[in-house]
């Protein structure tokens, strides 16, 4: 049973730049939770995504946007990257109304 | 004040000893509450979740106290393995997201 995965592992963009992270659910969950974690931090709640509509949103700016498509896959968008935006970004799934949520390894994206 | 506050240490512990950790909530709504332990440079990977009436898994004991609003986490018998950042997280009532502390960091030492 395969759990969460993201991709890529490791990604290096330069400042206003855009980048995509992917990320796919446990088998039989359904939603989908974006995290952002900086250094020596927990993790943030960017959003939350269940059929395909994003049903939750943290206090994050407009610049991140996502995507769940009919598979319940995910994806994150950032757009302008700015140095800040440098961290660990977490995805989680989940059953929805479950508040139990699993994490997949991460992607490191560093902004240069 | 933070949502979810705890002590980041780190906690320095000789292997085999017994060792706690408090995590304080600010939000008397809370409903459900998680311990996660992160490795360096790993994702968080879900211990327990915390009921009510408490809760156990082998050498890890989870309490929830909502009169004072803080969960604990204890463990006994510490390995070395045990070695990491803990997480405590909470979900408020009619909301799915999880808030995090900062972590608590834990070292065994041989």
């Amino acid at each position: 049973d395969a759990g969460v995965t993201q991709s890529p592992t490791h990604l290096i963009k330069t400042r206003g730049q855009q980048v995509t992270l992917r990320c796919s659910p446990k088998s039989g969950h359904d939603t989908v939770s974006w995290y952002q974690q900086a250094l020596g931090q927990g993790p943030q709640f960017i959003f939350q995504y269940y059929e395909e509509e994003e049903r939750q949103r943290g206090n994050f700016p407009d610049r991140f946007s996502g995507h769940q498509f009919p598979n319940y896959s995910s994806e994150l968008n950032v757009n302008a990257l700015l140095l800040g935006d440098s961290a660990l970004y977490l995805c989680a799934s989940s059953s929805y109304r479950v508040n139990e949520q699993f994490f997949g390894p991460g992607t490191r994206l560093t902004v240069l | 004040r933070k949502e979810v506050e705890q002590d980041p240490g780190p906690f320095n512990v000789p292997e085999g000893a017994t060792v706690a950790f408090n995590c304080t909530y600010s939000n008397s709504a809370s409903q459900s509450f998680f311990w996660y332990r992160q490795d360096c440079r790993k994702e968080p990977k879900l211990l327990m979740s915390v009921y009510s009436s408490g809760n156990e898994d082998g050498r890890f004991t989870a309490q929830l106290n909502r009169a004072s609003q803080y969960i604990s986490l204890l463990i006994r018998d510490s390995k070395l393995s045990d070695s990491a950042t803990y997480l405590c997280a909470v979900t408020f009532f009619g909301n799915e997201k999880l808030t995090f502390g900062t972590g608590t960091r834990l070292t065994i030492i041989p």
